[in-house]
């Protein structure tokens, strides 16, 4: 079973552009969840997906939208770029992100804001 | 409002020593609690979760809700042992609902 695929793995975006991440789950599994890594801040949950429906959303600004497909592939998109986003952004998944379950991670997209 | 601590970012530890990664957790509800691991250039992946009540790689954590914690221990610390540590906690955010509240997590250093 192939595992949850970020893509791209790197980028560099100037401030003020916008970029779009993408991420495929493990196939079977209907829920996306995205979180940015810091190191100063650790883990942050920034919003998770269900059916195409957004059940989750955390506390970042609306410059952070993202969105689900019916094959459950999602995309995050983040708007006018600020320094401070640049970060490790981590989607997972799993198979409907229920209270126990447990989250494969992909491996990250990690992003430059210069 | 739910909170995860982790009150060190760093713990270094020998070869053999036993090692306790702490977590104390504030949440209203029932809690469903995890560690995640992070090893070097590898994914976030589940370490262990309270419900199985299972032991990974030697690892044990009980969730002790007078205390409001779920510590992580093992008995005898390997080298391999070397990585990102995180508490999770899952909250319930409205109805059938639940997000993954994570701690900052404890670089763990084993040393030979």
């Amino acid at each position: 079973k192939a595992g949850v695929t970020q893509t791209p793995r790197y980028l560099i975006k100037t401030r003020g552009q916008q970029v779009t991440l993408s991420c495929s789950p493990i196939s079977g599994h209907r829920s996306v969840s995205w979180y940015q890594q810091t190191p100063g801040q650790g883990l942050q949950f920034l919003f998770e997906y269900f059916s195409e429906t957004q059940r989750n959303k955390g506390n970042f600004p609306g410059r952070f939208s993202g969105r689900q497909f019916s094959n459950s592939r999602s995309e995050m998109n983040v708007s006018t770029l600020e320094l401070g986003d640049s970060a490790l952004y981590l989607c997972a998944s799993s198979f409907s992100g229920g209270a126990g379950e447990k989250l494969f991670f992909g491996s990250g997209t990690q992003l430059s804001v210069l | 409002a739910q909170r995860v601590t982790q009150p060190e970012k760093l713990l270094s530890v020998f070869k053999g020593a036993p090692v306790e990664l702490k977590c104390n957790y504030s949440y209203s509800g029932s809690p469903e609690l995890f560690w995640y691991v992070q090893y070097s250039r590898q994914r976030l992946q589940l370490l262990l979760r309270h419900i199985s009540r299972e032991s990974i790689k030697g690892f044990t954590a009980d969730l002790n809700k007078g205390e409001t914690s779920f510590h992580l221990k093992k008995p005898f610390a390997q080298e391999e042992d070397s990585a990102m540590y995180y508490c999770a906690l899952s909250v319930n955010s409205g109805g059938s609902n639940y997000k993954l509240t994570f701690g900052k997590g404890t670089l763990l250093t084993v040393n030979p």
